[in-house]
C-alpha cells in the first residue's frame, strides 16, 4: 500500500526567504507524484506533477520539486516566497494503474510573514 | 469550464439522520472521485467512478455510505445514520481520465454531525 509522509505540519518563513516543504512516499510499485495547493477558502489546485522524464519539475509561479527515487522523496522548493504563497500544500502519490486515484499526505501549512 | 460544483456547501445534521451530497463534475470528464478530509489531515480516497460504473471503494466507505453516478453525469454521496465521526469535508474531483490528466476539485461540502 502507498503512503505519503509530510513531516512538517507548519513552516513559517519570512517573505523573500527560500523554503523547502518535505515529502516522502512509500510504494512497492512505480508511482506518479504531485503537489497540490489549497489557498484559504478555495479548493485544491494542482501545483506540479512528476509523471516521467526529467526528475526536476517546475510550476508557473516559481515552485519546483525534484523526484529522488533512491530517497523516495519529492520535496517542494521555492527560492524566494511571497506573502501570496501562504497556503496549505499537499503532496500526493498515485500508482501507475488504471484508477489514477491520489493518496495524499497530511499537508504542510506554509505561513509567509512580512 | 465552470469547474466542479458541490452542493450544499455546509450541512449540519443530528446524529442518526441521513444526508445526501451532490457533485456536478466538469461536463466532459468521465472520471469522478470522492474524498473525505478531516481537520489537519489530507484528503482520504473514498470511491471513484468511470462514467456510471463505480470501480473502486475504499475500506473507509462503511456500509452506511453509498455513492451513485446515474447516467455518468452528476454523482451523489449518501450517508445513512450519521455519526459524529462522519463530521468532515467531503470533496469531489473529476478528470478526463486520459493518461494522468489533473484532478479538478470542488470546494467541498462541510458536514457537521451534532
Amino acid at each position: 500500500a502507498q503512503s505519503v509522509t509530510q513531516l512538517d505540519s507548519q513552516v513559517p518563513v519570512f517573505e523573500e526567504a527560500p523554503v523547502e516543504l518535505r515529502c516522502n512516499y512509500s510504494s512497492s510499485v512505480s508511482v506518479y507524484l504531485f503537489w497540490y495547493v489549497q489557498y484559504p477558502n478555495q479548493g485544491l489546485q494542482l501545483l506540479l506533477k512528476y509523471l516521467s522524464g526529467s526528475t526536476l519539475v517546475e510550476s508557473i509561479n516559481g515552485f519546483e520539486a525534484e523526484f529522488n527515487k533512491s530517497q523516495t522523496s519529492f520535496h517542494l522548493r521555492k527560492p524566494s516566497v511571497h506573502i501570496s504563497d501562504t497556503a496549505e500544500y499537499f503532496c500526493a502519490v498515485s500508482e501507475r494503474d488504471s484508477s489514477y486515484k491520489l493518496i495524499f499526505g497530511s499537508g504542510t501549512r506554509l505561513l509567509v510573514r512580512p | 469550464d465552470t469547474g466542479v460544483s458541490q452542493d450544499p456547501r455546509h450541512k449540519i445534521t443530528k446524529r442518526g439522520q441521513n444526508v445526501t451530497f451532490r457533485c456536478d463534475p466538469i461536463s466532459e470528464h468521465n472520471r469522478l472521485y470522492w474524498y473525505r478530509q478531516t481537520l489537519g489531515q489530507g484528503p482520504e480516497f473514498l470511491t471513484y467512478f468511470q462514467n456510471e460504473a463505480q470501480l473502486e471503494k475504499s475500506r473507509l466507505l462503511s456500509d452506511r455510505f453509498s455513492a451513485e453516478r446515474p447516467k455518468g453525469s452528476f454523482s451523489t454521496l449518501e450517508i445513512q445514520r450519521t455519526e459524529q465521526g462522519d463530521s468532515a469535508m467531503y470533496l469531489c474531483a473529476s478528470t478526463m481520465g486520459q493518461g494522468h490528466s489533473p484532478l479538478h476539485f470542488g470546494n467541498g461540502t462541510r458536514l457537521t454531525v451534532t
